[in-house]
């Protein structure tokens, strides 16, 4: 089954204590992408990758790393997180079709993430 | 800088009745504009995209949505709206010179019986 998976689906952690989420993508997708869901301000972009090692930020990338070793994972990565952190994340893909933003993303379940 | 906005934030209409959800862009170029759905405790999920060619656009589970250049809309539409349609949609955008994706705050659709 073509998916995107992502873990932990929960987690609860305290200031400062890293942590990674990964995501990963069986559909041989050259695009992913990681998003925030926050109530009132829909979903941001964080980060995306076009493609093995090549990463690029998105409208909220402060306090977040990313890295794309793999054309299938993509883990976000929090060094120190902090409570204004607290959001739901979001994985997705797409194939990407010559120099536009032009394909449908699939996303992944989601990551609901408290920082204490 | 593009920009996508969802004027509303939640839509009521009966079941039975046609709905539309609205959208409004902003953007340099030419639009990559997109429609999803976001169920209770899910991810989000593709309904449709217009990147060029006819302004009405057929999606999935008998949505489409209308381009309007004049008007840069992008309203989501279905003739006749279904209780289990009740969700939350987003309109999005892909920004023509990156590769990001820019969505707007989401519109709750609540269908009554």
């Amino acid at each position: 089954e073509a998916q995107v998976t992502q873990n932990p689906r929960y987690l609860i952690t305290v200031t400062g204590k890293k942590l990674t989420v990964t995501c990963s993508q069986n559909m041989n997708h050259e695009y992913m992408s990681w998003y925030r869901q926050d109530p009132g301000l829909g979903l941001r972009q964080i980060y995306y990758s076009m493609n093995v090692e090549v990463t690029d930020k998105g409208d909220v990338p402060e306090g977040y790393k990313v890295s794309r070793k793999e054309k299938r994972n993509f883990p976000l990565i929090l060094e120190s997180p902090s409570p204004n952190q607290t959001s739901l994340y979001f994985c997705a893909s797409s194939f990407r079709v010559g120099g536009a933003p032009r394909n449908e993303q699939f996303f992944g379940p989601g990551t609901r993430l408290t920082v204490l | 800088a593009q920009s996508v906005a969802q004027p509303e934030d939640q839509v009521n209409v009966a079941e039975g009745n046609p709905l539309t959800v609205k959208c409004t862009y902003s953007v340099s170029g030419n639009p990559y504009l997109f429609w999803y759905v976001q169920y209770p405790n899910r991810g989000l999920q593709f309904l449709l995209k217009y990147i060029t060619g006819d302004n009405l656009v057929k999606g999935s589970y008998g949505f489409e949505a209308e381009f309007n250049k004049s008007q840069t809309s992008f309203h989501l539409k279905k003739p006749s709206a279904l209780v289990s349609d009740s969700a939350l949609y987003f309109c999005a955008v892909g920004e023509s010179g990156t590769y990001k994706y820019i969505f707007g705050t989401g519109t709750r659709l609540k269908v009554l019986a």
